[in-house]
């Protein structure tokens, strides 16, 4: 079976501190990919990174970087310096090879204060 | 279109009624998705479909739910004797095939009452 965890349901940080949001999966497939996205109050999902099993280099865009630890199945994010504009919802997502259908953790609020 | 269209965007519902909730993808997607999220949780898969055919409706919860892609193009997520329970948005999303990445549209926000 697939399975996402974000153990963190709520974080609040203050403006211009770094925040690492958690993800631990778990699945039998050898080929997967791991997903992140943003939920905003407005409700649509933003598309932020995918990564296939095979690339375990971490990844940095601009204020986000991504650390792909396959020894521990997890698939951390974390914001660098957070702004207001960074407060939504985040969600983990995993599509397994084999069932071809993307599974989403729970969630993690982000509330970035000013 | 450019992107995936989701109508309509909310719809309030009494109890027992049946609804049907439209999705567009992008044009040229072969697989197509439908995830249903309830307050406070992540989407929930519900069905994908490749093509014309239903691939995995693992996800749907009873047989009051039912999705068709006739065309292999829009699909429809029908659902009959609706429950305040059924309330929810609604997500579809499309990809191009193998490999490719998940675009999904803005959602039907279902409300049963």
């Amino acid at each position: 079976a697939q399975k996402v965890t974000q153990a963190q349901t709520e974080i609040s940080v203050v403006e211009k501190e770094d925040v690492t949001l958690d993800c631990v999966y778990e699945t039998r497939d050898t080929t997967y990919y791991l997903f992140w996205y943003k939920q905003p109050p407005s409700g649509e999902l933003v598309f932020l990174i995918r990564r296939n099993s095979f690339d375990e280099q971490n990844e940095i865009s601009g204020r986000y970087s991504w650390n792909f630890q396959k020894s521990t199945s997890s698939f951390n994010f974390t914001i660098t310096a957070s702004q207001v504009v960074d407060s939504a919802v985040y969600f983990c997502a995993l599509h397994g090879g084999a069932t071809n259908k993307l599974i989403f953790g729970t969630g993690t609020l982000l509330a970035v204060q000013p | 279109g450019a992107g995936v269209s989701q109508t309509p965007s909310n719809k309030v519902t009494e109890k027992g009624k049946y609804v049907e909730l439209r999705c567009d993808p992008i044009s040229g997607h072969t697989a197509l998705y439908w995830y249903r999220q309830s307050l406070g949780q992540g989407p929930e898969f519900l069905i994908y479909f490749q093509g014309t055919g239903a691939a995995d409706d693992s996800g749907l919860p009873n047989d009051r739910f039912f999705a068709v892609r006739p065309e292999g193009s829009v699909s429809t997520l029908k659902i009959q004797r609706t429950e305040r329970g059924d309330s929810a948005v609604y997500l579809c999303a499309s990809r191009p095939g193998e490999g490719g990445g998940y675009t999904f549209g803005s959602g039907t926000r279902l409300t049963v009452v």
